[in-house]
């Protein structure tokens, strides 16, 4: 099964409101990422986040990481429709080669 | 413009025909990957090379082959082998940084369909 795991499958909320998205691993990581697609295009990196961090901040995103409970969330906030997209997080496990491991992803869809 | 270009954006592969897609960088990242992605999933890694001439296996390299001649370019070559090629595929580069993986900047993508 994948490594990591997205919280909800799909999300729809309306422009303004507040979207969160949650990912949960299995295995020891050194960093966890997150990453946005949109739709028939390449993935675009958002925010990284190391194992000794617990939150941090950029622009209307802000990731917190819990290792104890091996889960990870994002928060956009303010949501616009041009935030319509995919959402994946992507873990940089500490065993084995070096690579990351995307999550299935999670859609959200902003509605004007 | 810095970047990671991947061409074509659609190819179309007949059976029993080898198709290569290509993958160029200009980032001067010494790590680069190619992933499959299916409708509706994640990413899922075919192969990977953290050095000129080096290359590894990811999870699902069956009926995939690539080449790592130069820094620049990582070409993946579908092969008559790989019975369900059809899917999204990714490439992506990234600088390595010791035993940690650092951000990986993405290609545009090829959609590969079989005829």
């Amino acid at each position: 099964s994948q490594q990591g795991e997205e919280d909800p499958q799909a999300l729809s909320i309306q422009e303004g409101e507040n979207a969160t998205m949650n990912c949960s691993y299995k295995t020891s990581i050194n960093n966890l990422q997150w990453y946005r697609q949109n739709s028939g295009r390449g993935l675009v990196h958002l925010i990284l986040i190391r194992s000794n961090e617990r939150e941090k901040h950029s622009g209307r995103l802000r990731v917190t990481l819990d290792t104890s409970k091996k889960s990870s969330s994002l928060l956009i906030t303010a949501s616009r429709a041009a935030d319509t997209a995919s959402y994946f997080c992507a873990t940089s496990i500490i065993q084995g080669a070096q690579k990351l491991v995307f999550g299935q992803g999670t859609r959200l869809t902003i509605n004007p | 413009d810095g970047g990671i270009t991947q061409s074509p954006k659609y190819l179309f592969r007949k059976e029993g025909q080898n198709v290569t897609l290509s993958c160029e960088q200009n980032l001067n990242h010494d790590a680069m990957y190619w992933y499959r992605q299916d409708p509706g999933q994640g990413l899922r890694l075919i192969y990977y090379s953290q050095i000129v001439n080096d290359f590894q296996k990811g999870d699902i390299a069956e009926g995939y082959s690539v080449s790592r001649e130069k820094k620049e370019s990582f070409p993946l070559t579908v092969t008559s082998a790989q019975k369900n090629p059809t899917a999204f595929y990714l490439c992506a580069s990234s600088i390595q940084r010791g035993e940690t993986n650092e951000k990986l900047f993405f290609g545009s993508g090829t959609q590969l369909s079989v005829l």
